[in-house]
């Protein structure tokens, strides 16, 4: 079965620091990996997709890496801000043409 | 519109009764996904379109779940008689082709008492 985990499920830093979320998937064979962040009672923003080919994105402070041998994925992120607390979850598209697989995300909690 | 829209955003049903959920995706998406979100838990897959084409309908819950898109565009998720496991957001999600970034509406937050 086709599953997506991320661990820890919740997570709690000073601001200022730099953190890692990972994300680990079964079958090294993926399509592409989405990175989103859900605040509370909302819907998800995408925040970065990454593509089988390649090893890592980055947009502004996140950085996306992707090691498919490994069945791994991290969310890098530098400096963080108490804006950044929200819930950020991982999916993967193991085939094209087929949904993405989310894991139960991991809540950040970034405090002043 | 700029974004993926859903209606409504809340909804309280009464168990045993009907309800229809609306998405609307952004312009021009040939793909739209249904997922469902029980507090806590990351979405989990219920269906998706090709235009009005639906290709997977695998993650569908039990018979009482249906979706349609008769048009390719605007998209509708109807649950008969609702029963309280059927609590959760209902999202919906748009993207360009079968395999590009994928954009989330708000969901719509089903209660069934």
């Amino acid at each position: 079965k086709q599953e997506v985990t991320q661990i820890p499920a919740a997570l709690s830093v000073p601001e200022g620091e730099n953190l890692v979320l990972n994300c680990s998937f079964t079958d090294s064979a993926i399509y592409n990996l989405q990175w989103f962040r859900q605040d509370p009672g909302k819907g998800l923003t995408s925040l970065l997709l990454i593509q089988s080919s390649q090893r890592e994105q980055t947009s502004g402070r996140l950085n996306a890496s992707l090691d498919k041998s490994s069945g791994r994925s991290t969310l890098y992120i530098a400096a963080s801000q108490p804006g950044d607390s929200a819930t950020y979850l991982c999916a993967v598209r193991f085939q094209a043409g087929t949904a993405l697989i989310f894991g139960k995300g991991t809540t950040l909690s970034v405090s002043s | 519109g700029a974004g993926v829209s859903q209606s409504p955003r809340y909804k309280v049903a009464k168990r045993g009764q009907d309800v229809a959920l609306r998405c609307d995706p952004i312009s021009g998406h040939v793909s739209l996904f249904w997922y469902q979100q029980a507090l806590g838990q990351g979405p989990e897959f219920l269906t998706y379109f090709q235009n009005e084409a639906q290709l997977d309908k695998s993650g569908l819950p039990s018979d009482r779940f249906f979706a349609e898109r008769p048009e390719g565009s605007v998209s509708t998720l109807k649950i008969q008689r609702t029963q309280q496991e059927d609590s959760a957001v209902y999202l919906c999600a748009s993207s360009r082709g079968g395999n590009t970034e994928a954009f989330f509406g708000q969901g719509t937050r089903l209660t069934v008492v």
